[in-house]
């Protein structure tokens, strides 16, 4: 299956600074989304961004396919932000999810 | 309001006891999967289903069986559950056309004594 690898693992953030978290996959993929799980568990889609660049008030990503990453940028965190960001890709239908990076923001 | 739901929220069994984890979509979409989520292991796919009647295993099938009847409800069916089972489950719905987005239910958290 396609491996997923997110970093960092873990982020710690004062309230009003910028982050970048990255997913790096290992094949090729047409279907690639940013999930944000909220410390109260549930799970949120961000992004569906297979390539290109897609933006959402303070929340960006950016898909390099040829390269096969995708970053996601947190601008003027703030601690509602906090909780586990998860990329998943794959093809079609079918995702394979990261470990998460669990991001911490502190007011 | 567009949304999946999954019943019941909470659930502590004994091993053996069979049960049913219910999940509803009000999206009219096609595709629905089960995930387990583990500490440090993300989300695993269980089964998912392309449409009504037909289903199939995802990364982890093991111990759980699922049922595609109607289009809106995909139970998630343990006959009989053991304390590896333990975890917090996912029923999500797929949008179709040009994006393939996943939309979540609000999670299960079930554990088996």
């Amino acid at each position: 299956g396609i491996q997923v690898e997110q970093s960092p693992p873990d982020l710690i953030l004062q309230e009003g600074a910028n982050s970048t978290l990255r997913c790096n996959f290992s094949d090729s993929v047409n279907n690639l989304q940013w999930f944000h799980q909220n410390p109260w568990g549930q799970l949120i889609n961000l992004f569906y961004i297979p390539s290109g660049t897609k933006q959402n008030g303070r929340l960006s990503a950016t898909t390099v396919a040829t390269e096969r990453y995708s970053l996601l940028y947190i601008s003027s965190s703030q601690t509602t932000d906090s909780g586990v960001y998860f990329c998943a890709v794959g093809n079609d239908y079918k995702l394979s999810f990261g470990a998460g990076t669990t991001v911490t923001v502190r007011a | 309001e567009a949304q999946v739901t999954q019943n019941p929220r909470y659930l502590i069994t004994v091993t053996g006891k069979k049960l049913t984890v219910t999940c509803s979509q009000n999206m009219n979409h096609e595709y629905m999967s089960w995930y387990r989520q583990d500490p440090g292991l993300g989300l695993r796919q269980i089964y998912y289903s392309m449409n009504v009647e037909v289903t199939d295993k995802g990364d982890v099938p093991e111990g759980y069986k699922v049922s595609r009847k109607e289009k809106r409800n995909f139970p998630l069916i343990l006959e009989s559950p053991s304390p590896n089972q333990t975890s917090l489950y996912f029923c999500a719905s797929t949008s179709t056309g040009k994006a393939y987005e996943q939309y979540f239910g609000p999670g299960t958290r079930l554990t088996v004594t």
